[in-house]
């Protein structure tokens, strides 16, 4: 079935160095949609950024991401971090057509930012 | 922005009662959605419902029961609550549930 890989469970960075937070993912089904959501502790998660085309980055707050199918990959970067970026981040995927909009997610990764 | 609101936001539960958790949406979107947040696992995603009537199981629906009486309301039903059901869980909507409401903190005695 379908699943998200995110294999850092904590990145832990200090400020003003560059950002990038990995994403993978698998479907059988072409057209995948690629998410990531930000949830900041006492705050519910929310969007980020979403993507649905190869090879286009995306951009969204200072973050930025590109969709790779051929690599089945959807990383998230940032070229400088600020310590309001500590918080955790999920990738998600959705198949829209074959899932009618069920997102997974993979189990998150956790970041923290350092003085 | 759409508004997801949830209640209630904070509960303690016996084991082996009933917890009705409750989830409201004002912006018309027919998807809605119930996760629980554990860590090590991400969310994860329990129910979920195309509009009112309509609940479909997700990918852990054991011990928890939807109802989607309304457009605008979504309920989560854990009609015996047990210890590994404490969890933060979170309700959204919109056409992939962009849309998060605040939480509710469920701890089962």
């Amino acid at each position: 079935g379908d699943s998200v890989t995110q294999k850092e469970g904590l990145v832990t960075l200090t400020e003003g160095l560059p950002v990038m937070l990995n994403c993978t993912y698998q479907t059988i089904y072409s057209n995948a949609f690629l998410f990531w959501y930000v949830h900041y502790l006492n705050e519910s998660p929310r969007l980020l950024l979403k993507s649905s085309t190869d090879n286009k980055r995306t951009e969204h707050q200072g973050f930025h991401a590109t969709l790779h199918k051929s690599s089945s990959s959807f990383h998230l970067q940032k070229s400088s971090a600020q310590l309001s970026d500590s918080a955790l981040y999920y990738c998600a995927l959705s198949d829209r057509y074959y899932n009618q909009g069920k997102l997974i997610f993979g189990q998150g990764t956790k970041l923290s930012i350092k003085p | 922005e759409a508004a997801v609101t949830q209640s209630p936001r904070n509960k303690v539960a016996v084991t082996g009662g009933k917890v009705t958790l409750s989830c409201n949406q004002t912006n018309n979107h027919n998807n809605m959605y119930w996760y629980r947040q554990d860590t090590g696992h991400g969310l994860r995603l329990i129910h979920y419902s195309y509009g009112a009537g309509s609940t479909e199981k997700g990918d852990i629906p054991d011990g928890y029961k939807a109802s989607r009486p309304s457009q605008e309301n979504f309920s989560l039903i854990l009609e015996l609550a047990t210890p590994s059901q404490t969890s933060v869980y979170f309700c959204a909507s919109g056409e992939t549930g962009e849309y998060f409401g605040p939480g509710t903190r469920l701890l089962v005695l």
